[in-house]
């Protein structure tokens, strides 16, 4: 198994309030994500990082905000959390070989109650 | 842009009875990956299969195939003979690696039940 951990595991916040999540791996892959899962839409990219200090929004970053300072941890802010935000959060990590695309590996995830 | 379709949104079968999972999707890139990943009632996301669209081949695992057919743009997946144990939500997905973001457009998901 790829070791890639999520912290906290379960979380209930205020409306307003701010939430940070933490991904942490010790593959040292160069790419990370960060996913939610809602019912209906299965899994959809917040934003994801390709190495250092490097990061890009995917298609429903609106509301969050990522940092990555190591190579193995990757973090998710929620500035002011909203009840929209109630989702269970995954983190992906990725080594693309080359011209080639290995998969994605997923932590356990981390459920998210905005209250 | 890339959509990946799952129109099953859930499927019951009683153990022993195979079940067929349908993905279709939608790429204008000539080159890109197909995954299918599997989530089991304890929430993690199991990684399943990868194909690169110059490889047409059916892949067989086990119990498990996959029938990849780019002149349909469908990449459907097959367990037979079915367990309990593969009661799950099924995830097919997309990848475009010359995006350079290698990021994975996922359908919706397919809950499978297997009834003993």
């Amino acid at each position: 198994d790829a070791g890639i951990t999520q912290s906290p595991r379960h979380k209930v916040t205020e409306t307003g309030t701010p939430v940070t999540l933490r991904c942490h791996q010790t593959e040292n892959h160069r790419y990370m994500y960060w996913y939610r899962q809602d019912p209906g839409h299965g899994l959809r990219l917040i934003h994801y990082s390709y190495g250092v200090k490097d990061t890009d929004k995917g298609e429903v970053s609106d509301g969050y905000s990522v940092s990555r300072s190591k190579t193995e941890d990757f973090l998710l802010t929620l500035e002011s959390a909203t009840s929209s935000q109630t989702s269970v959060y995954f983190c992906a990590i990725s080594e693309p070989t080359g011209p080639n695309l290995t998969e994605q590996y997923f932590g356990p995830g981390t459920r998210l109650t905005v209250t | 842009a890339q959509k990946v379709t799952q129109a099953q949104t859930e499927i019951s079968v009683v153990e022993k009875e195979d079940v067929t999972l349908d993905c279709v999707y939608e790429t204008r890139d000539t080159t890109y990956y197909l995954f299918w990943y599997k989530q089991p009632p304890s929430g993690e996301l199991v990684f399943l299969i990868r194909r690169n669209s110059f490889d047409e081949q059916n892949e067989i695992s086990g119990r498990y195939s996959w029938n990849f057919q780019k002149s349909t743009s469908s990449f459907n997946f097959t367990i037979t003979a079915s367990q309990v144990v593969d009661s799950a939500v099924y995830f097919c997905a997309l990848s475009d690696p010359q995006s350079n973001d290698y990021k994975l457009s996922f359908g919706a998901g397919t809950t499978v039940t297997v009834r003993a």
